[in-house]
């Protein structure tokens, strides 16, 4: 059962960068690591994903640690809409579209 | 483009009784996948199919079932339903051209069994 270990929740002051770390300490050398988010009674959110590099899109950036144990997603300019819980997941490219969701970091932007 | 459709939104059922849920993927898309959301659980997921047949499954008993059509439509069914299986379930759909983790999510359909 591939795990990621995320803080249950943080807080983050309107307007700044909000940072999500990750631990996925076991992760193999083919498996991806995905950033999804729910806000309350939506679906969830597909944000970024990422191998070995830094990736960056109009949501997001994602950091990931060179011995890719760790990664961390970065919200640049956290909004009160950016309030979720968020998810990263470890997945096989070549797994189907099964996702293995964990408890994930509740994130509250603050005024 | 039209996001990933669910109906209906919301459904009460009685136990004992059987449920049919409806998920139209997005245009394009070949693959969905059904969730289940509880909140003891978490989000946990059921099936996934593709060009009609069934190519993942989660760890879920046999009253859970699902079937894809020709033009991607995808139906679940529970039947024999129980307390428990009230929950938010999730449909997802993607390209899955490179069996990519992107999914793209619908609202849910919110199950309620009494």
């Amino acid at each position: 059962d591939a795990k990621t270990t995320q803080p249950p929740s943080m807080d983050c002051a309107e307007g700044r960068a909000a940072n999500l770390p990750c631990n996925h300490s076991t992760i193999s050398g083919n498996e991806y690591v995905y950033w999804y988010r729910q806000i309350h009674s939506q679906g969830p959110q597909y944000i970024i994903h990422g191998l070995k590099n830094n990736e960056t899109n109009e949501m997001a950036s994602l950091i990931i640690t060179e011995d890719r144990k760790s990664s961390t997603l970065i919200l640049p300019h956290a909004t009160l809409r950016d309030t979720a819980v968020y998810y990263c997941i470890r997945s096989f490219n070549n797994a189907g579209n099964m996702l293995t969701f964990g408890g994930g970091t509740r994130l509250m932007v603050k005024p | 483009k039209a996001g990933v459709t669910q109906t209906p939104r919301y459904l009460i059922k009685t136990r004992g009784q059987q449920v049919t849920l409806s998920c139209s993927p997005i245009s394009g898309h070949r693959s969905v996948s059904w969730y289940q959301q509880t909140p003891g659980q978490g989000l946990q997921f059921l099936f996934e199919y593709f060009s009609e047949t069934q190519r993942n499954k989660g760890n879920f008993p046999g009253r859970f079932s699902g079937r894809q059509f020709s033009n991607s439509r995808s139906e679940m069914n529970v039947s024999t339903l129980e307390l428990g299986d009230s929950a938010l379930y999730l449909c997802a759909s993607s390209l899955a051209q490179r069996r990519t983790g992107e999914q793209y999510f619908g609202p849910g359909t919110r199950l309620t069994v009494t």
